[in-house]
């Protein structure tokens, strides 16, 4: 059975302290690993795709990056609007279009 | 930027109930989805939709519920006999193929 895992649950950094989010995955034929952002009562808002070990994406203070057992959401020098949930989801041989989400990252930025 | 939009934002409804959540996708995507999260719990998959039919489901959607686009741009979840444990923020996605999903804003579901 699939399985995703975040780490840490919680994190709260002072403005312009970067960090790194964990996602563990255990899965049947990675089909792809998606980041997403959830802001409180709102739907997941896509970030990145990652597909294969050794990959990277970036947008804005967000890089993600892809091993064969985990993906890293690295935040550079964050602001309080980063503020937000962050989801990792993946889609593998056993679930075909769909995802298997991990439970997030609530992070909290503080000015 | 386009956007799925669901209706209602906030649905209160009585144990036994049916509820229909409505859902407009964006126009030239071909998968459509529905997903769950319980407050405080992972957002679980329900259903996927293509080509007017349903191509997977899981375990929770059993034969309470149901979907249908009943007219080429709405997709509906309707659940026949709601239960407290039905409660829940419900989305709706939509896709054109492999690449990551368009969420809408969710529909709140509080049975009471």
């Amino acid at each position: 059975e699939d399985q995703v895992t975040q780490s840490p649950e919680a994190l709260r950094l002072q403005e312009g302290e970067s960090s790194s989010l964990n996602c563990s995955y255990t899965v049947s034929g990675l089909r792809g690993l998606f980041w997403y952002r959830q802001d409180p009562g709102k739907g997941p808002e896509f970030l990145f795709t990652l597909y294969s070990a050794g990959e990277e994406k970036e947008k804005e203070r967000l890089k993600a990056t892809l091993t064969k057992k985990e993906s890293f959401l690295h935040i550079t020098a964050p602001k309080p609007e980063d503020s937000a949930t962050y989801l990792c989801a993946v889609r593998s041989d056993n679930y075909g279009q769909n995802f298997v989400f991990g439970p997030g990252t609530r992070l909290s930025v503080l000015p | 930027e386009p956007e799925v939009t669901q209706t209602p934002s906030h649905q209160v409804t009585q144990m036994g109930q049916e509820v229909i959540l409505r859902c407009v996708p964006i126009s030239n995507h071909l998968y459509f989805y529905w997903y769950r999260q319980i407050l405080g719990q992972k957002v679980e998959f329900l259903v996927s939709f293509y080509n007017n039919e349903i191509s997977e489901k899981s375990e929770i959607f059993d034969d309470q519920f149901s979907v249908e686009r009943p007219d080429g741009s709405n997709f509906t979840l309707k659940i026949r006999s709601t239960k407290l444990e039905d409660s829940a923020m419900y989305f709706c996605a939509s896709s054109e193929g492999s690449r990551g999903y368009t969420f809408g804003s969710g529909t709140r579901l509080t049975v009471v």
